[in-house]
């Protein structure tokens, strides 16, 4: 089966810069992503790694390691409204589950002023 | 704006109903998704669909059901046969799987209570 594992919490001040990482074991692999959510609202999507490397979106940038299955976001110059949880996801193994996202438990960061 | 749009917001349900949430997108994705998020957890997908008249058991179905019978609508019935409902529930479409990963567009949820 598949099982991602990442922090439950992480605590930073404002302007600062966080990493959070997620370590992954899947069947198959077919890219890692990353989802934000703000308490009571909906997931959103922020990035998405299919290879190794390093993928910049502004302040926020993902990396992925598919010989290590492991991934990270980073997020620079944090801001207040950064405070949210953060979701790791694969994809299910190709075949008849049709490659759904499979979430890990989620990473609550606080920022702090 | 397209998007996806969930209702109720809130829903309070006595023990033994079913309840039904709504699920509806203009987004022209092929793919639905109903998910369960409880406190400190990740998202447990329950049903998803493909395709129209569709839907195949996700990891958490016991308790549900779904239709699909129009590509926008994708309806999630909570019966009483789920022992313990409550939780905030997210249903989210998809582009029809390609290559590459477009992404998930979830609703805003619903938040369902039994009372």
């Amino acid at each position: 089966g598949q099982s991602l594992e990442q922090p439950s919490e992480v605590t930073a001040v404002e302007g600062a810069i966080v990493q959070i990482n997620c370590t992954y074991q899947t069947s198959g692999f077919y890219g890692l992503s990353w989802y934000q959510q703000h308490d009571g609202g909906a997931p959103t999507f922020l990035s998405y790694n299919a290879l190794d490397g390093l993928e910049e979106t502004g302040r926020f940038s993902s990396f992925l390691s598919r010989s290590d299955s492991y991934g990270y976001l980073l997020l620079q110059e944090l801001q207040m409204k950064d405070s949210a949880s953060y979701f790791c996801a694969v994809r299910d193994q190709e075949g008849g589950s049709q490659g759904n996202l499979i979430f890990g438990k989620g990473t609550k960061l606080s920022v702090k002023p | 704006d397209g998007g996806i749009t969930q209702s109720p917001k809130y829903l309070f349900r006595k023990e033994g109903q079913n309840v039904t949430l709504s699920c509806e997108q203009n987004l022209n994705h092929d793919a639905m998704y109903w998910y369960r998020q409880d406190p400190g957890q990740g998202l447990r997908l329950i049903y998803y669909s493909q395709i129209v008249n569709d839907f195949q058991k996700g990891d958490i179905a016991e308790g549900y059901s779904v239709s699909r019978e129009k590509k926008e609508s994708f309806p999630l019935t909570v019966t009483s046969a789920q022992k313990n409902p409550t939780a905030f529930y997210l249903c989210a479409s998809s582009i029809r799987r390609t290559q590459f990963d477009y992404g998930y567009t979830f609703g805003s949820g619903t938040r369902l209570t039994v009372v």
